[in-house]
């Protein structure tokens, strides 16, 4: 299995363009999260989605960002518009199932991004 | 606020010391914790989880947690330069939320 892919890995823009991040999942996990690292607030949940619906999306910053789910294989993450603090490395991560610990969530290698 | 503390660090450790990493939670109803690491510009992956007190062993390392203290730690065993990354504490309530810590990071001196 590939593992969790991501695209593009790096993205730099300029403040007030849109950005969009996206994520395949492994195939056969039914559960997806988007998470957002930095060195000052460190690995932040920020949307979870369940079978392909949003069940949790408290952890999204503001109205800038939006998150979709349109079948078991993909997702997108969008700002719009960009702003310098929206840079971070952002990773995306399936799994099995949420609800055990034994349901481990796998990672992407991240998008790391960049808004001058 | 559910929060998980780890220290920075940097913890140095020379080759073949036991590296001790420690981490503490305030939520009371966290009920599994997990412990992830993550070398400098790659993704988390994880180690091991732990939800019953005591120790929970695999290979050259030991979860231990103590939910009365709300203490979790990470015991590696003769340590290796290949160890040296940030440690990523984890704890999750009864719902599927993990919260992180900041992470500790680890060097591992030859």
């Amino acid at each position: 299995d590939a593992g969790v892919i991501q695209s593009p890995r790096h993205e730099v823009t300029e403040m007030g363009q849109e950005v969009t991040l996206r994520c395949k999942p492994i195939s056969g996990h039914n559960s997806l999260f988007w998470y957002r690292q930095t060195m000052m607030r460190g690995l932040e949940l920020l949307i979870y989605f369940n079978n392909n619906v949003p069940i949790d999306d408290s952890g999204m910053p503001e109205d800038r960002f939006s998150a979709k789910m349109p079948n078991a294989s993909f997702s997108t993450l969008k700002i719009q518009p960009s702003e310098p603090r929206d840079s971070a490395v952002y990773f995306c991560a399936s799994s099995t199932g949420a609800g055990r610990a034994e349901n481990e969530q796998f990672f992407g290698p991240g998008t790391r991004l960049t808004v001058l | 606020q559910k929060e998980v503390e780890q220290n920075s660090g940097p913890l140095s450790v020379p080759e073949g010391a036991i590296a001790s990493l420690n981490c503490t939670y305030s939520d009371r109803g966290s009920q599994s914790f997990f412990w992830y690491r993550q070398y400098s510009g790659k993704s988390p992956e994880l180690i091991m989880f732990i939800y019953s007190n005591g120790d929970k062993e695999d290979g050259r390392f030991t979860a231990q947690l103590n939910k009365a203290s709300q203490y979790v730690s990470l015991l590696i065993r003769d340590s290796q330069p290949s160890d040296s990354a940030t440690y990523l504490c984890a704890s999750r309530g009864s719902n599927y939320k993990l919260t992180f810590g900041k992470g500790t990071l680890l060097t591992v001196n030859p």
